[in-house]
């Protein structure tokens, strides 16, 4: 099982970029590093997800580390509608393991 | 196409008391999950069903019983409500093993 460890919590100021890390060192070769994010209380939202090759959509970087033990997720451009909770997952079959996540506060 | 839909949104129960918590899903997708989260905490999977007629335990299931009624509902029952189920309940649903989860918006239940 992917196990993820993220920090409790980061800051960043507006505009800037944020980079949120994850250690999953006990990643299978088979399992996806998903990130999602949950503002206030409302249900998770997916940003991102890889295998093993760096990602990017409209919302996000992914940088995943060669030996697949670490993943950054990057906002290139943090706004305030940032501020919420970024949870690394990994992903075995059916099961996905949240962890706490991280809570990102964007400062003005 | 509203995505994943739950009822009701909120729910106040009394110890010992039953309830069904409804979820549906306009996606097609396949498999349907079941996750609470308790506060501070991040959501921990009750069950799945990773496709119609199928329903497997997720870390948590102890006190809940779930059904797929069809390709599209997925239900949480709780059959004798205890406080230590307080919690905000989601459902989500994905197409396929690596595909994105698609989450609804919750369902805040509080037993005293």
């Amino acid at each position: 099982d992917a196990k993820t460890t993220q920090p409790t919590s980061m800051d960043c100021a507006e505009g800037r970029a944020a980079n949120l890390p994850c250690n999953h060192s006990t990643i299978s070769g088979n399992e996806y590093v998903y990130w999602y994010r949950q503002i206030h209380s409302q249900g998770p939202q997916y940003i991102i997800h890889g295998l093993k090759n760096n990602e990017t959509n409209e919302m996000a970087s992914l940088i995943i580390t060669e030996d697949r033990k670490s993943s950054t997720l990057i906002l290139p451009h943090a706004t305030l509608r940032d501020t919420a909770v970024y949870y690394c997952i990994g992903n075995t079959g059916n099961q996905f393991y949240f962890g706490t996540g991280t809570s990102l506060t964007v400062i003005p | 196409n509203a995505g994943v839909t739950q009822t009701p949104k909120f729910q106040v129960l009394k110890t010992g008391q039953s309830m069904t918590l409804q979820c549906a899903q306009d996606m097609n997708h396949n498999s349907m999950y079941w996750y609470r989260q308790d506060p501070g905490m991040g959501l921990r999977l009750i069950y799945y069903s990773a496709s119609e007629g199928t329903t497997d335990k997720g870390e948590v299931p102890n006190g809940y019983n779930v059904s797929r009624l069809n390709k599209r509902e997925f239900s949480l029952r709780l059959e004798s409500a205890a406080p230590s189920q307080t919690s905000v309940y989601f459902c989500a649903s994905r197409q396929g093993a690596t595909d994105t989860q698609y989450f609804g918006p919750g369902t805040r239940l509080t037993v005293l």
